[in-house]
Order: C-alpha cells, then structure tokens, then sequence
C-alpha cells in the first residue's frame, strides 16, 4: 500500500521568504504525481502535475521536482505572499490516487 | 481543464438524516470520484463513479450507507444515509480532466456538519 508523508505539517514564514515543501513515498512505481492548494474549508485546486518520465515541472513562482528512485517531491514556491497561506498536498497516483496529510503554510505580511 | 459545481455547499443535518449531493461537469467525463475529508485529516476515496454501472467502493465504505447514482458523462450524486456526527466531513467530487495525462480536478467541495 502506498504511503504519501509531508514534512513539515506547518510553515510559517515572512512575506518573500522562498518555501520548501516536501512530499516522501514508499512505492515508486507511480504514474504521476499532482501538488494541490486548499484552502480553508474549501475544495482543492490543481498546481502542478508531474509525469512518471519527467524531473520537474514549472509554473509562474512554482516549481516541483520529482525523484521517482528516492521517492520523493518537493514544491518550491518563490517570493512567497500572504496570498500563498494554505494547504498544500501532494498527491501519488499509482492508478489510485494516494493523497499525504499536507503541509499547512502561513505566510506573514 | 475540468469546471466542476458541487452542491450544497455546505449544511447542517440532524442525526438519522439523509442528505444528497449533486455534481456537475463542464464536459463529459469518464470517471468520477467521490472524497471523504475529515476535520483535520486528508483525503480518503469512497468510490470511483462509472457511467452506467454500479460505483466501486473502497475498503470501509459500502453502498447502503454511500448510494451513488451516475445518470451520465457529467452528473452524479453521493448520498450520505442515516447519518451520525461522524459523517460530519467535507465531501468533494473529483473527475480525470486531462487527456491522457491524469490530471485530478476538485469541486469546491460540500461541508456536512451533522448534530
């Protein structure tokens, strides 16, 4: 059984501190991976989505890397604004979709 | 992408009762995922809607207490049955929107809060 784990659970830093977040997985034979943003009571918006074949993905401040053989992910979010506060999960999809517990970021004005 | 409408958004039940929630696609879709999020945890599937067949449920989840119905390629309704301030969750409907690559899309989710 797949187990997805992020660290750390909370983040708290000031405004245009860059973020790191992680995401870790037992089993590497995935077909994708998927980083999503939720926010409080709310339902999930996709970020970014990364293929098995690939290493990285981009988009606007954010970055995620994949490294299926360690199994593991990590989000980079540049220049970081109070507008970027949320949680944030990563999702493993070995043809079913295995979602960790999410790293909650406050980012300070 | 995928736009997806989940309705009701939110609401209160009394105990014993039934509540159903609908969700409509943009676009014709395949399969369809209903999610469980309780207060403080992730996300757990309930079952995977096919159209025009009986919905797959996961391990802990059963159709008596979660029917789901799947009339076509861009509606589908969960009910959450007898319910008890257990069910109290967030309940989200997920569809496969992108072509051939996987790509997971959310509605806005229902927040259920059973007394």
């Amino acid at each position: 059984k797949q187990e997805v784990t992020q660290i750390p659970a909370a983040l708290s830093v000031p405004e245009g501190e860059n973020l790191v977040l992680n995401c870790s997985f037992t089993d590497s034979a995935i077909y994708n991976l998927q980083w999503f943003r939720q926010d409080p009571g709310k339902g999930l918006t996709s970020l970014l989505l990364i293929q098995s074949s690939q290493r990285e993905q981009t988009s606007g401040r954010l970055n995620a890397s994949l490294d299926k053989s360690s199994g593991r992910s990590t989000l980079y979010i540049a220049a970081s604004q109070p507008g970027d506060s949320a949680t944030y999960l990563c999702a493993v999809n070995d043809y079913k979709l295995s979602f960790g517990a999410g790293t909650t970021v406050t980012v300070r004005a | 992408s995928a736009v997806i409408s989940q309705k009701p958004s939110r609401d209160i039940c009394q105990r014993g009762t039934s509540l159903t929630i609908q969700c409509q696609v943009d676009s014709q879709v395949t399969m369809m995922f209903w999610y469980r999020q309780q207060p403080g945890q992730s996300l757990t599937l309930i079952a995977t809607a096919n159209q025009g067949s009986e919905a797959t449920y996961e391990s802990g989840f059963v159709i008596d207490k979660f029917p789901i119905s799947r009339p076509n390629l861009t509606f589908s309704t969960l009910t959450v049955s007898n319910m008890s301030p257990e069910d109290s969750s967030i309940y989200l409907c997920s569809v496969d929107g992108g072509i051939n690559t996987g790509e997971l899309f959310f509605g806005e989710g229902s927040r259920l809060t059973v007394l």
